[in-house]
Parts: C-alpha cells; structure tokens; sequence
C-alpha cells in the first residue's frame, strides 16, 4: 500500500512570505496529522482532523498557520506570513483510528531566511 | 502538562553490542506508549506500541518495556548493526489526546 506523501520535500522562503504544504494520506485513514519538528526536538502536533472535522488544533498558531482537509482525505497546512523561528521540517501523518499506529510521511524542510 | 526526557541524547557504539535507550514521562495516566525510529530526511517509523495494560513489547532484536508506576520505559536493542544507526523517539499517549514526544536519542553504531 501507498505511504503517506508530501509536498514539497524542501521550501526556502523569505520571513513574511507565504507557504503551503500538501498531504496525501494513506487510503481510509481517517485520522490526519499536521506536526511541527524543529531541529533537535520531537514533533509537536499542530492540527489533528477526524475525517474532514478538526478534533484537536490548541498548538496551532492561528494568527498565522491554517489548515484544511479537503473531502476527509487530502490536506493543505500554510503559514501566512512566515517568521525566521517557523524553520522546521513539517511532518503528515495518518491512522485508521485516532488511538491507533501513526503513518508518517517524509515531510517537508521550510527554511525562512 | 505531560513531559517526556529521552536520556541519553546521543550514543555511539560498536557494532554487536547490546544497548538501552531510556524514556521517562511525568504523567502516568497514559493510553500506550510508542517507540519510534527517524532516519536522517525522512518521517518516523513505529517500531513497537506497549498498551498501559503491557508490560513489554517484543520485535525482533527489540524489546521495548513499560513501567507506568515509575513513569519510565526502556528499549533494548541487541547486537546492535550499522544499519541501526537513527534517531530514536518515544512518544506517550493519554486515555484521549495527543502524543507527547521527547526529544530523542541519536544512535550511532560504528563498525
């Protein structure tokens, strides 16, 4: 079966420009995950959709991050505008159940200079 | 607020040696406790989930426990290889909520 993909793999941009990432979870996985991880750190989880409903989004800085889910199963995350601390690789995963094993894709490396 | 330390934060040895990674967490009102492996630019892969009601998990050359009274899990790996060589993670989950992670172990396993 098809893992979970990302795009892009890596995104340099200015701080207050725009970026977006897109994920494509596995095939029936319910559960969507949007982490953050900055270098050195374990992820943090940013977003969290049960089909296309958003169950958990208290880590997600509002005022500049956003999310979607389109139809249950693609997502779009985007910084609008982006700050020099917002560098870190964007991870995606997925799971049939919200208790259950997490798929991970590869993720994407923002770098704002 | 749940917080989990993953000691030591770097490791290297020779290859074939048996090794210990250690997890700790503040809170022991978890759902399950996960180990996961990062290989450098890429996602993380679960290698084995321990439910609260678990003592320990077996994988292949891994083993991984969980002591919920003291807050603290261990993964053994033994005769360690290069191929081994990754960021380890460990990540604890609440009856409902997210995972916390700690920061990770990076293991180096030289020839």
């Amino acid at each position: 079966e098809a893992g979970v993909a990302q795009s892009p793999r890596y995104k340099i941009i200015e701080k207050r420009q725009s970026v977006a990432f897109w994920c494509n979870p596995i095939s029936g996985h319910a559960t969507l995950y949007w982490y953050q991880q900055i270098l050195g750190q374990g992820p943090k989880l940013l977003i969290q959709f049960q089909n296309n409903g958003v169950v958990d989004d208290s880590q997600l800085p509002k005022d500049r991050f956003s999310a979607e889910r389109l139809k249950g199963v693609d997502s779009t995350l985007k910084i609008q505008p982006a700050k020099l601390e917002d560098s870190a690789v964007y991870l995606c995963a997925s799971s049939s159940e919200p208790e259950d094993i997490q798929y991970f894709g590869a993720g994407t490396r923002l770098s704002v200079l | 607020k749940q917080e989990v330390t993953q000691i030591p934060a770097a490791l290297s040895v020779p290859e074939g040696e048996n090794l210990v990674l250690n997890c700790s967490f503040t809170d022991s009102a978890i759902y399950n406790l996960q180990w996961f492996r990062q290989d450098p630019g890429k996602g993380l892969t679960s290698l084995l989930l321990i439910q609260s009601s678990q003592r320990e998990q077996t994988s292949g050359r891994l083993n991984a426990s969980l002591d919920k009274s003291s807050g603290r899990s261990t993964l053994y790996i033994a005769a360690s290889q290069p191929g081994d060589s990754a960021t380890y993670l460990c990540a604890v989950r609440p009856s409902y909520g997210k995972l916390t992670f700690g920061q990770g172990t990076i293991l180096t396993v030289h020839p």
